[in-house]
């Protein structure tokens, strides 16, 4: 099984719509968890961390299930600019040591 | 303005040079790290370093060699060693008092032919 799992994609969906991304981690100790926005031939950019409370930002809703392994990324009321793949980054050890970086979703949104 | 700088943008090479990647933070950030992606594939780990002086392999440090002198500056240099160097290279940094999130140069990609 992978470090860190996601669905390639890719996700076509209307303007407008609501979309949600799944992201699945094998170890069970890890220590935080972060969403990453990477446009093409780009760096990614920090989206956002993810809490064990959930949290939101905007039209950005980040969810943590830690008894199910994996974590999730909702956005609503999508705009033509969020096309663009989602990372899904897992941090073991909660320090420099071990992060790892899902192979990222890719998102189009379609007028 | 805070930020990572990567240069040059675009690098090319011919196959058995050496090649040296620069990246700069002035973020004062402890973490440096750099990252190799090939086209649809996931960022994978070059080499890290928490601290000035120390550094520690990634998954895939072969044929690659870093240095760490500054705090600032963590430069990369892909040897005629790496059987395929085309690739981007990202640099990044973090932060333990900003929760360890990493933070990304705008990459070189280079071509060795």
């Amino acid at each position: 099984r992978k470090e860190v799992e996601q669905d390639p994609g890719p996700f076509n969906v209307p303007e407008g719509a609501t979309v949600a991304f799944n992201c699945t981690y094998s170890n069970s100790a890890s220590q935080s968890f972060f969403w990453y926005r990477q446009d093409c031939r780009k760096e990614p950019k920090l989206l956002m961390s993810v809490y064990s409370s959930g949290n939101e930002d905007g039209r950005f809703t980040a969810q943590l299930n830690r008894a199910s392994q994996y974590i999730s990324l909702l956005i609503r009321d999508s705009k033509l600019s969020d096309s663009a793949t989602y990372l899904c980054v897992v941090n073991d050890f909660g320090g420099y040591q071990k992060v790892t970086f899902g192979t990222g979703t890719k998102l189009q949104v379609i007028p | 303005d805070g930020g990572i700088t990567q240069s040059p943008k675009y690098l090319f090479r011919k196959e058995g040079q050496n090649v040296t990647l620069s990246c700069e933070q002035n973020l004062n950030h402890d973490a440096m790290y750099w990252y190799r992606q090939d086209p649809g594939q996931g960022l994978r780990l070059i080499y890290y370093s928490q601290i000035v002086n120390d550094f520690q392999k990634g998954d895939i440090a072969e044929g690659y060699s870093v240095s760490r002198e500054k705090k600032e500056s963590f430069p990369l240099t892909v040897t005629s060693a790496q059987k395929n160097p085309t690739a981007f290279y990202l640099c990044a940094s973090s932060s333990a008092s900003g929760g360890y999130e990493q933070y990304f140069g705008p990459g070189t990609r280079l071509t060795v032919t």
